[in-house]
């Protein structure tokens, strides 16, 4: 069975420090992979998206980057954070590259809580 | 206009009531729809997919109506560990492309007392 995991947990930076969130799925090859946010009290906010390694499309201009550097890796990244990063981040899976993909419901890691002071 | 609404509640109901969920999307091709439940502090989790001749598994039936572009979740006999956040989802991308994306609505807060 397929799995995803995300990690850390929960994470305290300080304005201006750099971010590095890692997920990882497995028991699945291809997947399609993303990066949400979601602010307190509010719905998910598409960050990233990926459809293979090397192939990310970002959905709004940030402070974030993310990379796939392997098939079932995906990266979420920052070089400066800023306050409002402040969130619960998910990374989530689909079924990819098939005429099915469409059809497919994403299924979520455990997230990661940021906390910028 | 949103692409996904849902009211958000907060619906309080005792245990064993029935509660119904409404959402409606914009995008008229959308393609698949499903219902998430997420509870607090918590990634979101498949609860069912939607589909077009409504479909019901255990205490929960799901409804889409394509010509209104309105989706529901109907819950019986609700339990305490009903309450949560449920988020109507859809498919937004039209035909053709392979990434799968999905639009979340805000979610709709469910608390069930005894």
């Amino acid at each position: 069975s397929q799995t995803i995991h995300q990690w850390p947990a929960t994470l305290v930076q300080p304005v201006g420090s750099p971010l590095s969130l890692e997920c990882t799925v497995e028991g699945t090859s291809n997947p399609n992979l993303y990066w949400y946010r979601q602010a307190a009290g509010r719905g998910l906010q598409l960050l990233f998206y990926s459809i293979g390694i090397d192939q990310i499309s970002s959905e709004v201009p940030q402070n974030l980057s993310a990379s796939r550097p392997q098939d079932r890796q995906f990266i979420l990244s920052s070089k400066k954070l800023l306050l409002s990063d402040s969130g619960f981040y998910l990374c989530a899976w689909s079924v990819g590259r098939t005429y099915l993909t469409s059809n497919q419901p994403q299924h979520f890691g455990d997230g990661t809580r940021l906390s910028i002071l | 206009r949103k692409e996904v609404e849902q009211d958000p509640g907060p619906f309080n109901v005792p245990e064993g009531a029935t509660v119904a969920f409404n959402c409606t999307y914009s995008n008229s091709a959308s393609q698949s729809f499903f219902w998430y439940r997420q509870d607090c502090r918590k990634e979101p989790k498949l609860l069912m997919s939607v589909y077009s001749s409504g479909n019901e598994d255990g205490r929960f039936t799901a409804q889409l109506n394509r010509a209104s572009q309105y989706i529901s979740l109907l819950i019986r006999d609700s339990k305490l560990s009903d309450s949560a956040t449920y988020l109507c989802v859809v498919n937004s991308n039209a035909g053709g492309t392979s990434y799968g994306k999905l639009t979340f609505g805000q979610g709709t807060i469910l608390t069930v007392h005894p």
